[in-house]
C-alpha cells in the first residue's frame, strides 16, 4: 500500500528555519517524481517545490532562494529545507506523488505555523 | 503562467440532485498527444485532497461513477450526475501541460 507521512511541521519564529520529512513506504520515491503543494490556512491548493525522478529541481518565485529539497533513497524519504521563513508561508504542506500528469498520493499534511 | 478559473465557487446542492462545475483554463489545455491536460480533485474537510478525474475525462480508480468529467481545450466540467452527502468538500481543477496550476476551488455543499 502506498503511504506518505509528513513530519517536521510546527511553530517558527519569521526567519526562521524548519525541516519537514516525507518518508515513502509501498514504493520507491527515487522512481517517481514528488512535490509539496502547500495551503495557507482557508485558501486553495499551491503547487510548490517540485523534485523529478531523475532529480530534476523546481522551485516556485515565492519559495525560490530559501527553501531546498533534497532525498535520501535510503531511508526512502523527500525534505524540505525552509529558510527565512514568512509569516506567508504559514501553511499545510502536503508531500504528493506524481504519476503521469497527475496526483495519485497525497500525504496526510504538515502544518507550518510562522508566527512571533 | 496558466490561470485557471472555477465557476461557481459555492454550490449548494440537494441531494439526489446532479451538479456541474465549469473550470476555464487561460490557455488551451489540449496537448499534441492529443489529451487534455487537465484534472480534478475533492478536498473533504480535514482531509487532504483526492484525485477523482486526470486527463479531463478518465476516473480514477475507486471513483464512484457518478463523477464524471468532460471537455476540451480551455472549457472543461466536472459533474456529479446525484449528489449525495459524503460529496461535500471543495473540488479543484489543476492542469498540467505547464508548471501545475489549481483553480480557486468550488465549495460543494448540502442544502
Amino acid at each position: 500500500e502506498v503511504q506518505l507521512v509528513e513530519s517536521g511541521g510546527g511553530l517558527v519564529q519569521p526567519g526562521g528555519s524548519l525541516r519537514l520529512s516525507c518518508t515513502a513506504s509501498g514504493f520507491i520515491i527515487s522512481h517517481y517524481n514528488m512535490n509539496w503543494v502547500r495551503q495557507a490556512p482557508g485558501k486553495g491548493l499551491e503547487w510548490g517545490s517540485y523534485m523529478g525522478a531523475g532529480g530534476t529541481l523546481y522551485y516556485p518565485d515565492s519559495v525560490k532562494g530559501r527553501f531546498t529539497l533534497s532525498r535520501d533513497n535510503a531511508k526512502n524519504s523527500l525534505y524540505l529545507e525552509m529558510n527565512s521563513l514568512r509569516a506567508e508561508d504559514t501553511a499545510v504542506y502536503y508531500c504528493a506523488r506524481i504519476s503521469g500528469t497527475e496526483v495519485r498520493y497525497w500525504g496526510q499534511g504538515a502544518l507550518v505555523i510562522v508566527s512571533s | 503562467d496558466i490561470v485557471m478559473t472555477q465557476s461557481p465557487l459555492s454550490l449548494p446542492v440537494t441531494p439526489g440532485e446532479p451538479a456541474s462545475i465549469s473550470c476555464r483554463p487561460s490557455q488551451s489545455l489540449l496537448h499534441s498527444d492529443g489529451y487534455n491536460y487537465v484534472d480534478w480533485y475533492l478536498q473533504k474537510p480535514g482531509l487532504a485532497p483526492q484525485l477523482l478525474i486526470y486527463l479531463a475525462s478518465n476516473r480514477a480508480s475507486g471513483v464512484p461513477d457518478r463523477f464524471s468529467g468532460s471537455g476540451s481545450g480551455t472549457d472543461f466540467t466536472l459533474r456529479i450526475s446525484s449528489v449525495e452527502a459524503e460529496d461535500v468538500g471543495v473540488y479543484y481543477c489543476m492542469q498540467a501541460l505547464q508548471t501545475p496550476s489549481f483553480g480557486q476551488g468550488t465549495k460543494l455543499e448540502i442544502k
